[in-house]
This record gives structure tokens, C-alpha cells and sequence, in this order.
């Protein structure tokens, strides 16, 4: 199976910063990678699919890249609503879908 | 407006079953993979099952194969998640998820706010 390792567990940033958050595959994955935020007691929220593309609706200072195996999200001009746990996740091995671990992103 | 309800969660004995019920609105069901995806407290993400638009085709984590069954009714536009033989493990809120495509189910577009499955004695 495909592991997915995302780092980091936990995030503090303050309104207006530049976040980034990773996710390493074990394997190639092509762009087969998604990104999530899941705000308190949601359902999650789709934000990027195929590693860079965004989805309709959501805001541009969202975005994300992929080199390699890695992946990266970032988020610039934090704002305190993106208090959220963010997840990759690939689909390459569909149906084997696999989820990061989750990044905790608070506001200092 | 695409909209998913689950209904169905509740608190089960170890070894117990529980069925999981999905209703889809908004979208021609059938056009659609689905799939369930668990959250256990406090912990993260993780694929359940899915099927494909025409539901022919299920697919399991190996956590479930075998304990879990995954349907659907078009005609009803109706997911069902059958879960035997529970365990405290399982215990987690169930999202129900509308797939891009017909035939897999690559991503969550949309997502149900979750039904909370508690196993235990």
C-alpha cells in the first residue's frame, strides 16, 4: 500500500503568515493527490485536487505543488477561518485510497 | 444544491450490526462512485468503501473485507453501508461522499455531516 507521511502534526501560525504543510508519498504517485480542510465537527472540504488545481469557490491564497513525491499546500495571508486540520490524500491505487495524517493548523 | 444525509448511527455491542443508510439529492445519483469514510475520535481520515454508479463493482480497506457490505439503490438514490460483527475500533463518525466519476471514487466533492457508530458494551 501507498503511505502517505504529512508533517507537520501541528501548526501555529498568526493572521497574515505563509503556512506550508507536506505530504511525502512512498511511492509515485503522479498528481494523483488531493488536499482537504475539515474545520471543527465538519464534514471535510475539498480544496485542491490533482495536486494544483483549485477547486471552484475557494479562495486563491490556497494553493499547492507537487515535486516528486512530495507535495506541498500552502496558504498565504493566513486567515483566523483557516483554523482547520488540512489532509492530503492520493488516489493513485484507487479504490486503496489513502489519507495523510492531518496537519492541526491553529491561529497564535 | 447536492445533499447528503446519513442517518442509521448508534451505539452498538461489540460483535453487533448496524446499518448505515445515505440519501443523495441535487445530482443524478446513478452518474455518481460513493463511498464511506470513517473519522474515529480525535483521529483522522480513513477510506472506507466504495462503489461504483451502477454498483457492480464495491471495494473494501482491509480493515472491513469481509465484516462490512457496501450497496446502493438508484431508484431510491440510497447508499447503504451494512456493518457485521462490530468492534470497538470501529467505532468513528461515517461520512458518506459523492465521487467525480462513475466509476471510482478518487475524491469527495461533496460529503454528509456524518453519522456517529459507537461499539461498545
Amino acid at each position: 500500500d501507498i503511505q502517505m507521511t504529512q508533517s507537520p502534526s501541528f501548526l501555529s501560525a498568526s493572521v497574515g503568515d505563509r503556512i506550508a504543510i507536506t505530504c511525502q508519498a512512498s511511492q509515485d504517485i503522479n498528481n494523483y493527490l488531493n488536499w482537504y480542510q475539515q474545520r471543527p465537527g465538519k464534514a471535510p472540504k475539498l480544496l485542491i485536487s490533482d495536486a494544483s488545481t483549485l477547486e471552484t469557490g475557494v479562495p486563491s491564497r490556497f494553493s499547492a505543488f507537487r515535486s516528486g513525491t512530495n507535495f506541498t499546500f500552502t496558504i498565504t495571508s493566513l486567515q483566523p477561518e483557516d483554523v482547520a486540520t488540512y489532509y492530503c490524500q492520493q488516489y493513485d491505487h484507487v479504490p486503496r485510497n489513502t489519507f495523510g495524517q492531518g496537519t492541526k493548523l491553529e491561529i497564535k | 444544491e447536492v445533499q447528503l444525509v446519513e442517518s442509521g448511527g448508534d451505539l452498538v455491542q461489540p460483535g453487533g450490526s448496524l446499518r448505515l443508510s445515505c440519501a443523495a439529492s441535487g445530482f443524478t445519483f446513478g452518474n455518481y462512485a460513493m463511498a464511506w469514510v470513517r473519522q474515529a475520535p480525535g483521529k483522522g481520515l480513513e477510506w472506507v468503501s466504495s462503489i461504483d454508479g451502477g454498483g457492480y463493482n464495491t471495494y473494501y480497506a482491509d480493515s472491513v473485507r469481509g465484516r462490512f457490505t457496501i450497496s446502493r439503490d438508484n431508484s431510491k438514490n440510497t447508499l447503504h453501508l451494512q456493518m457485521n460483527t462490530l468492534r470497538a475500533e470501529d467505532t468513528a463518525v461515517y461520512f458518506c461522499s459523492r465521487g467525480t466519476y462513475r466509476n471510482q471514487w478518487e475524491r469527495g466533492n461533496y460529503w454528509g455531516q456524518g453519522a456517529l457508530v459507537t461499539v461498545s458494551s
